[in-house]
């Protein structure tokens, strides 16, 4: 069940980061289709979740400028965030999250898309 | 939120010997809520382990976790050249669901 994503890698500051991940073969309902991201040389930030209906949960540092959606009649989800600045300068990736009974994960990462925000 | 210590920040290791990762979370969390993922440079993370000690597809069984409550570990025996990367935990018992800053593990 690869993931492809896609979006602009480059941005002016104040502008809005639209990013798109498509998810290909495998089950759409089920699992939390999720957003991370990671700043040059620094760790992971988990951004936030969408599952099959549209429930979300957002990173509470992020929430103000954020939106995660999804498009299930083309098994897609998406990105939006609002106002950005250099901070938001990162790579960012898309992954198929999973609650379990014996265990959560997320199994499967998209190939990842470098943002770069320009003052 | 809960926030992960990991250490060491850095563990220099010779391939064939036997690597132990630490995850410390700021309170208890279910065995259910643990995961650990391993990153290489320019590549998008892996998950290795779930619930604790599950392993994920693919993974094999020198790469082993334990724990509970406050207290993870991260093992892998038999070091090989792949297993030379960037290591990371992850918390699913309370949102935010919080990252460590990661272990790199280094020749």
């Amino acid at each position: 069940v690869p993931l492809q994503q896609w979006g602009a890698g480059v941005l002016k500051a104040s502008e809005t980061l639209s990013l798109t991940c498509a998810v290909y073969g495998g089950s759409f309902s089920g699992y939390y289709w999720t957003w991370i991201r990671q700043p040059p040389g620094k760790g992971l930030e988990w951004i936030g979740e969408v599952d099959h209906s549209g429930t979300t949960n957002y990173s509470p540092s992020l929430r103000s400028r954020l939106t995660i959606s999804v498009d299930t009649s083309k098994n897609q989800f998406f990105l939006k965030l609002t106002s950005v600045t250099a901070a938001d300068t990162a790579d960012y990736y898309c992954a198929r999250g999973f609650r379990w009974a014996e265990g959560n994960g997320m199994d499967v990462w998209g190939q990842g898309t470098t943002v770069t925000v320009s003052s | 939120e809960i926030v992960l210590t990991q250490s060491p920040g850095t563990l220099s290791l010779s391939p064939g010997e036997r690597a132990t990762l630490s995850c410390r979370p700021s309170q208890g969390i279910g065995n259910t809520y643990l995961a650990w993922y391993r990153q290489k440079p320019g590549q998008a993370p892996r998950l290795l382990i779930y619930g604790t000690s599950y392993r994920a597809t693919g993974i094999p069984d020198r790469v082993s976790g334990s724990g509970s409550g406050t207290d993870f570990t991260l093992t892998i025996s038999r070091l090989e050249p792949e297993d030379f990367a960037v290591y990371y935990c992850q918390q699913f018992a309370s949102s935010p669901l919080t990252f460590g800053p990661g272990t790199r593990l280094e020749i």
